[in-house]
């Protein structure tokens, strides 16, 4: 199975700050990466899909880049409704593994 | 506008049955792939296993291969995912998730609210 890690785990942020999330796989995946967005007591939200593709309907603050391994979220002003923990997935194989989560909260 | 509704969700004993179900709506059910994704109390995301829109083809996590089943029914637009031997660590919330294609690509763009399943003596 493909695993994923995230760094950092948990991050301390302001609004109006540029966030960035890294994601790692532990083989290539070339640009099969998505990112999701998940708030305390809901669902997971598609943000990212394709490593840089943004998903309809998502602020063009949030953007995606990296291919083969290593891959980033940005978030590029934080609002307060970006307080969230923000997953990435891989979409290269079968069993699609998750990372651990990046949890961004208030600093 | 597309929506899943996730029920069937329940405390049952180890060793037990449960079948979850997932209604959708707002959508031509038959023409995409859809998934359950579950997560344990305060723990991340895990998927499970994944069904291609015909249902002719099924995907499951090695934890829970041989135990659940998943299928659909397209004329009633639901999915489904029979577990058995449930576990405690099968404890979580099971949400049903949409792909973007009728085949199963990984990319989840529709989440339902997700269901409770408790596993406990």
């Amino acid at each position: 199975d493909i695993q994923m890690t995230q760094s950092p785990s948990s991050l301390s942020a302001s609004v109006g700050d540029r966030v960035t999330i890294t994601c790692r796989a532990s083989q290539s995946i070339s640009i099969y990466l998505n990112w999701y967005q998940q708030k305390p007591g809901k669902a997971p939200k598609l943000l990212i899909y394709a490593a840089s593709n943004l998903q309809t309907g998502v602020p063009s603050r949030f953007s995606g880049s990296g291919s083969g391994t290593d891959f980033t979220l940005t978030i590029s002003s934080l609002q307060p409704e970006d307080f969230a923990t923000y997953y990435c997935q891989q979409s290269y194989t079968s069993p699609f593994t998750f990372g651990p989560g990046t949890k961004v909260h208030v600093k | 506008e597309v929506q899943l509704l996730e029920s069937g969700g329940a405390l049952v004993q180890p060793g037990g049955s449960l079948r979850l179900s997932c209604a959708a709506s707002g959508l031509t059910f038959s023409s995409y792939a859809m998934n359950w994704v579950r997560q344990a109390p305060g723990k991340g995301l895990e998927w499970v296993s994944g069904i291609s829109g015909s249902g002719g083809k099924t995907y499951y996590a090695d934890a829970v291969k041989g135990r659940f089943t998943i299928s659909r029914d397209n004329s009633k637009n639901t999915l489904y995912l029979q577990m058995n031997s449930l576990r405690a660590e099968d404890t979580a919330v099971y949400y049903c998730a949409k792909e973007v294609a009728t085949v199963t690509t990984g990319e989840f763009d529709y989440w339902g609210q997700g269901t409770l399943v408790t596993v406990s003596s």
